[in-house]
């Protein structure tokens, strides 16, 4: 299973862009790079998707470089209810749906 | 289109008793995963069912079981609970089986505090 490596925590202010950044040196040529949001006392919620290069949807943008050994979660304008854990994985296809979670980056936006 | 539920909510059990969770994925979605999260294991695979049968088992003791019913809902099962089984218990599911770009949506979690 490909590893992911991440942050443990980092802190922003209101109106301001935050990039987490992701290592997965091992990633499989068929494996996806998914980013997940975590509230306290809530499951995980999906936030974006991506194989390579960019991906934006309407809450972030993920970018990939061309060796995919790394990948940056983007968030525009960050609010006091973006501050959640946010996980990195990495799919492996052999695996199922098994998705494997590492330590997460621990994100707090202050006022 | 309804999320992911989960029943209960809260629970308190006490040491050895036994303790079933209940999951009813989205419509249509077919696979079910079960997650436990704890402060200091963070979030742990614990199975995966699809179209009623266990496709992948996570490292978890036998006292962990579950099953998958034919209209997609799931039940987790743990036997002689341990103090150390508390944890908010996680399902979450999918239309099919992994791979290249599915996505899992996650239920709100079960809390089990075991005394």
């Amino acid at each position: 299973l490909a590893k992911t490596t991440q942050p443990i925590s980092m802190d922003s202010y209101e109106g301001q862009e935050v990039n987490i950044t992701c290592s997965h040196n091992n990633i499989a040529t068929n494996d996806y790079i998914t980013w997940y949001q975590q509230f306290p006392s809530q499951g995980p919620r999906f936030i974006i998707q991506g194989y390579k290069t960019k991906v934006t949807n309407e809450v972030a943008s993920l970018f990939i470089p061309a060796d995919r050994k790394s990948s940056t979660l983007s968030l525009p304008r960050v609010s006091l209810s973006d501050t959640a854990v946010y996980y990195c994985l990495v799919g492996d296809i052999d695996a199922g749906n098994m998705l494997t979670f590492g330590g997460g980056t621990r994100l707090m936006v202050k006022p | 289109k309804a999320g992911v539920t989960q029943t209960p909510r809260y629970l308190i059990k006490t040491r050895g008793q036994q303790v079933t969770l209940s999951c009813s994925p989205i419509s249509g979605h077919r696979s079910v995963s079960w997650y436990q999260q704890t402060p200091g294991q963070g979030l742990q695979f614990l199975f995966e069912y699809f179209s009623e049968t266990q496709r992948n088992k996570g490292n978890f003791p036998g006292r962990f079981s579950g099953r998958q019913f034919s209209n997609s809902r799931s039940e987790m099962n743990v036997s002689t609970l341990e103090l150390g089984d508390s944890a908010l218990y996680l399902c979450a599911s999918s239309s099919r089986l992994a791979g290249v770009g599915e996505t899992q949506y996650f239920g709100p979690g079960t809390r089990l505090l075991v005394l």
